[in-house]
């Protein structure tokens, strides 16, 4: 049963416009979360996080936003350039104390100049 | 700033075949982990460690052995390779100072077992 869910698999944007990219969570034990970035043949590279405590985090153009009570997260860059073409993963701890991490299988984002 | 480093990158194996593939970090981590990715999958977690002489198994740990015999080296063994272990294998490390962490990744072993 998959934790942690991603359910586009890819998707397109222009140069400049607005990138969401959507995770959704089963466990409501999932207290932190983060967003991985990966280029191809490069190993995923941690882009930001959040505590369940908080309802937004921003880290210049990235922001990511969490709605517990849907079990949904989100990610917003924004403005979307083409370095930023690559595929995202959301990932979660199974619950406090617990540092292994639980994957989507991942988006790719295409950003289009 | 090695950061964490897999070896070798590419390893092309005939099936029964034994191998082991190497992770270094360089950042005094004390948790360290291997996954493996397969197209559509995401990355599935094999094993991990919280330190040295400690591991445990992760969501696919059959077919896979490793040790933690010092905190810098997490190595992953292959006992007999089959084809279904084609993949692509990282390697990753944290702190466990301070609350969660984020993991560092290394580049990956692209593995293809024939």
């Amino acid at each position: 049963d998959q934790q942690v869910k991603q359910n586009s698999p890819s998707l397109s944007v222009q140069e400049g416009r607005i990138s969401i990219l959507n995770c959704d969570y089963t466990n409501s034990m999932f207290d932190y979360f983060l967003w991985y970035k990966k280029y191809p043949a490069e190993g995923p590279t941690f882009l930001i996080s959040i505590s369940s405590i908080k309802d937004k985090n921003e880290d210049g153009r990235f922001t990511v936003f969490l709605n517990k009570s849907a079990k949904h997260l989100s990610l917003h860059i924004v403005p979307s350039q083409p370095g930023d073409s690559a595929v995202y993963f959301c990932a979660a701890p199974p619950g406090a104390g617990s540092y292994q991490l639980t994957f989507g299988k991942g988006t790719k984002l295409s950003v289009i100049p | 700033n090695a950061g964490v480093t897999q070896t070798p990158k590419f390893q092309v194996l005939k099936t029964g075949q034994s191998m082991t593939l190497q992770c270094a970090q360089d950042m005094n981590h004390e948790y360290m982990s291997w996954y493996r990715q397969d197209p559509g999958m995401g990355l599935r977690l094999i094993h991990y460690s919280v330190g040295a002489g400690i591991t445990d198994q992760g969501e696919v740990p059959n077919g896979y052995n490793v040790s933690r015999s010092t905190t810098e080296d997490f190595p992953l063994r292959l006992l007999s390779a089959a084809p279904s272990q084609t993949s692509v294998y990282f390697c990753a490390s944290s702190s466990l100072k301070g609350g969660p962490q984020p993991q560092h990744f290394g580049d990956g072993t692209r593995l293809s077992i024939l």
